[in-house]
């Protein structure tokens, strides 16, 4: 069938900058989160994730905050390097069994030298 | 660790035919795992969900007569493609779940497939 095309948001940062990647979420009763990275032609990466019960966690490079009173997730990434451009995505769990994840749009994050 | 190969990377064919395609879980034994497809500068869809050993849960929309799923073994899932149709090229892409106390539902992911139907 016809697929609508949808344009990615982009976010242009210059090297060594700190980036700040955005994701609402829908379902209050997501209890669980996950920021993938893909790069052009290949399969997500996992990053970083963080349990509703928490509203930051910090990984190498990466800090992840929750905010559940208005949905949003957000992605900082200190001092960003050329490999860091790509595609990010949110992942929530929908409050559904299964382990089904459920991904937002996506993110392109380009690095400029 | 939680390595997920997928193979072929790129396979190109011929309408009518069917493709195969093989997801597996390298050093961890996946009880689930999923299959999604990918448009150009798009978001995943989730086709369906793997059980080891049970019929796959397709999502809404999904023909199970067309993308037809089997998951024999605790490492292998695959994808079959039937009579495929240039509407069916697009960039598959698998994942293998990891259930643990603290991480519930993460999903380690395969390079993906890029089909082309010619």
């Amino acid at each position: 069938g016809e697929s609508v095309g949808l344009h990615l948001p982009t976010l242009s940062v210059q090297e060594g900058d700190n980036s700040i990647i955005n994701c609402a979420y829908s379902n209050s009763a997501s209890d669980y989160f996950i920021w993938y990275k893909q790069e052009s032609g290949k399969g997500p990466q996992f990053i970083i994730d963080i349990r509703s019960n928490m509203d930051k966690r910090q990984g190498q490079r990466v800090t992840v905050l929750l905010n559940k009173t208005v949905k949003h997730l957000s992605l900082q990434i200190a001092a960003t390097q050329p490999g860091d451009s790509a595609v990010y995505f949110c992942a929530e769990t929908g409050g559904g069994q299964g382990g089904k994840l459920i991904f937002g749009q996506g993110t392109e994050l380009s690095v400029k030298p | 660790g939680a390595v997920v190969s997928q193979h072929p990377s790129w396979v190109i064919c011929k309408s009518g035919t069917s493709v195969k395609i093989e997801c597996r879980s390298l050093d961890f034994q996946a009880t689930t795992m999923f299959w999604y497809r990918q448009f150009p500068k798009q978001s995943l869809m989730l086709m369906a969900t793997s059980n080891e050993g049970s019929k796959a849960t397709y999502e809404q929309g999904v023909e199970k007569d067309k993308f037809l799923i089997n998951h024999a073994s605790l490492t292998l899932s695959t994808l079959t493609v039937t009579s495929a149709h240039p509407e069916d090229s697009s960039f598959y892409i698998c994942s293998a779940s990891v259930s643990s106390n603290r991480a519930k539902n993460i999903q380690y992911f395969g390079a993906g497939t890029r089909l082309s139907v010619l």
